[in-house]
């Protein structure tokens, strides 16, 4: 079965320094999509970066940056510089295609980030 | 600029009320999508749709039924409610990978 593992319920980071968020997943299937989404204290999810299966580089968005270990079954996000406004909560998700061109997500439990100034 | 919108931000029923939630996007997407997020579950899908009138089971649809009449149009209904079915609730809609979200619905049975 899939499934996606966030291991942290809360982390705390200083304004202006980096902070990693963790997420593993299990899946057997060879084709999969991982992502980061962001959701602020008003409920809107926010995409942030996408990693899929067969990329060989790791994916970066401005600060955001995944750490994509796939022998370990990691997609780690990675936040530079943080900022005030990064404190929020934050998923991560697989996806899982189907022949019809749809998928479906598979979410975590979430990790709630507070950044301290 | 993609636009999912939902009907209500906040929305307040009673045990035994027929609830519908709506959900409207502007980007000619096939793919529709319905979620409950419940504190340490994180997002669990309800029902999905990926063409008119077609509908599939996620992974927790006890209690729920959907309906999509216009590609654009994705209806989640709580034939009665009760109060375990007290969550915020999210559609997306996806042409691919990515899903869309809307700003979500906070219901609350009393």
């Amino acid at each position: 079965a899939q499934k996606i593992t966030q291991t942290q319920p809360g982390m705390f980071v200083q304004e202006k320094e980096a902070v990693t968020l963790d997420c593993t997943y299990d899946t057997s299937d060879p084709s999969y999509g991982l992502f980061w989404y962001k959701q602020p204290s008003s409920g809107e999810m926010i995409f942030l970066i996408y990693q899929g299966s067969y990329d060989q580089q790791n994916a970066t968005e401005g600060r955001y940056s995944l750490n994509f270990q796939k022998a370990r079954k990691s997609a780690n996000l990675v936040i530079s510089a943080s900022q005030l406004g990064d404190s929020a909560m934050y998923f991560c998700a697989m996806s899982r295609s189907f022949s019809g061109g749809y998928n479906k997500l598979i979410f975590g439990a979430g990790t709630r980030l507070a950044v301290h100034p | 600029d993609v636009k999912v919108t939902q009907s209500s931000r906040y929305l307040v029923k009673r045990t035994g009320e027929k609830v519908f939630l709506e959900c409207v996007q502007d980007m000619d997407h096939e793919n529709m999508f319905w979620y409950r997020q419940d504190p340490g579950l994180g997002l669990r899908l309800i029902y999905f749709s990926y063409d008119v009138k077609m509908k599939e089971k996620g992974d927790i649809p006890e209690g729920y039924s959907v309906s999509r009449e216009k590609k654009e149009r994705f209806s989640l209904i709580l034939e009665s409610a009760s109060t375990n079915q007290t969550s915020m609730y999210l559609c997306a809609s996806s042409t691919g990978d990515e899903q869309f979200f809307g700003p979500g619905t906070r219901l609350t049975v009393l």
